[in-house]
């Protein structure tokens, strides 16, 4: 069974330009999450879709910043405009809740790292 | 918000040593779980506990949750090249899907 997948793998942008980025969740996962790495500190939580709607969206740092799952598939994570302090590798998990409740294990895909000179 | 404090910022050990690393919060959580990032790669998932108390092990790894549910630590027996790598925890509280994380534990082993 496939994993799941993030493209591209590295992303190096101009500060002001658009990126978007791509995750594919494992099949059959309706849980979807988007979380940010910034150099040498936490993995930050930013957001959590349950197929295409939006669960939770309290990590977004602000508008410039639009995830989208259309179709409850795949999920798309655009920066416009790139900042510097976007830089970061971002990743996208996936899980398929266990019956009674939310211990479930979320699969994370490789990254994306962005690069915003 | 909710923070997790990871300890140390990173090791560097001789292989066959044992390793410990540990996370404290100021808020408690119903899951905690250890995560481990290899280079290139996203995080994978070692050890989950539920129960206050718990000791899980999972080969030569060890983890622990902190009885008052705001600690936790992961112990390496005898280590090997291949758990070198980046060890994350991270808590889960009733009700939520989000993880939180701490900043992580950069391991290097030396042969």
């Amino acid at each position: 069974e496939a994993g799941v997948t993030q493209f591209p793998s590295h992303s190096v942008i101009e500060k002001g330009q658009t990126v978007t980025l791509r995750c594919d969740p494992i099949s059959g996962h309706d849980n979807l999450y988007w979380y940010r790495r910034v150099m040498g500190k936490e993995i930050k939580f930013l957001l959590h879709f349950v197929k295409e709607s939006k669960q939770d969206e309290s990590g977004m740092p602000n508008n410039r910043f639009l995830a989208e799952r259309t179709g409850g598939t795949y999920s798309t994570l655009k920066v416009q405009p790139a900042e510097l302090e976007d830089s970061g590798v971002y990743f996208c998990a996936s899980s398929q809740p266990l019956a009674g409740g939310p211990l479930n294990e979320q699969f994370f895909g490789p990254g994306t790292r962005l690069t915003v000179l | 918000g909710q923070q997790l404090n990871q300890s140390p910022q990173s090791m560097f050990i001789q292989e066959g040593e044992d390793v410990s690393m540990n996370c404290t919060s100021s808020s408690i959580f119903n899951t905690w779980l250890w995560y481990k990032q290899d280079p290139g790669e996203g995080p994978v998932l070692l050890i989950a506990l539920y129960k206050a108390g718990e000791l899980t092990s999972n080969g030569r790894l060890t983890a622990q949750f902190g009885i008052t549910r705001k600690d936790s630590f992961l112990n390496i027996s005898a280590s090997i090249p291949s758990d070198v790598g980046i060890y994350f925890c991270a808590g889960q509280t009733s009700g939520t899907y989000k993880y939180i994380f701490g900043t992580g534990t950069r391991l290097k082993v030396l042969a």
